[in-house]
């Protein structure tokens, strides 16, 4: 059973292009969560999706960011007008229903903006 | 809203040594506790979690922690380190709010370092 995957690993961007981050969930699991990493610091959570549905996206920022789960494919992590600030490690967690609480982290993918 | 709060950035231990890192959280329930461990460049792996029942959780690679309410705590402990368990050690809290399980909420994480 394939882990949760995650791509690009690695994105570069310049200030003000978009960046997309993929996430594919763990087999059988309906629950997907990003999650953000800033330097020196732990993981700050953005947004839980379930297919297509934003069940909580309190910790997402007001502007510029958004996120989607569709009913086929990767949940996207929308990055619009990239800032150096957004310079960061992004990671999705996946998790089954009915686990509790209990969540599986991919790689991340590091975001660099120029 | 919950916090969690891991009051050592970094700690030394020599290898063969025992460790002990602390977890403080706060909630108003009962939380549901993790212990993830984060090496270089890496994603997160689960060492182990507390949901109810049994406050002493054993995980993998020989860590084990204990659950106490009284002290708001979660200490993440092990007999004798090895160099590999040199990483970064995240513990972190959530909850089911009753529309799921909600994200969790991460400590800012303590830095292990094992010397020879």
């Amino acid at each position: 059973n394939a882990g949760v995957m995650q791509n690009p690993r690695h994105l570069v961007r310049r200030r003000g292009q978009e960046a997309r981050l993929r996430c594919s969930p763990m087999k059988g699991h309906s629950h997907v969560y990003w999650y953000r990493q800033l330097p020196e610091e732990g993981l700050k959570f953005m947004v839980y999706l379930q297919k297509e549905n934003i069940i909580d996206e309190s910790g997402m920022p007001k502007e510029r960011f958004s996120a989607e789960f569709p009913k086929e494919g990767p949940s996207i992590l929308r990055i619009q007008q990239v800032v150096r600030g957004d310079s960061a490690a992004y990671f999705c967690a996946s998790s089954p229903l009915h686990a509790g609480n209990e969540q599986f982290f991919g790689p991340g993918t590091r975001l660099t903006v120029l | 809203a919950q916090s969690v709060t891991q009051p050592d950035i970094h700690i030394t231990v020599s290898e063969g040594a025992s460790l002990e890192l602390r977890c403080n959280y706060s909630y108003g329930a009962t939380p549901y506790l993790f212990w993830y461990v984060q090496s270089p460049g890496q994603g997160l792996q689960l060492l182990l979690k507390y949901f109810s029942g049994d406050t002493l959780v054993q995980g993998i690679k020989g860590f084990e922690a204990e659950f106490k309410r009284s002290q708001s705590s979660f200490n993440l402990r092990k007999p004798s380190v090895h160099w590999s368990d040199a990483a970064e050690y995240f513990c972190a809290v959530g909850a089911d709010s009753g529309g799921g399980a909600d994200g969790l909420t991460f400590g800012k994480g303590t830095h292990l370092i094992i010397q020879p």
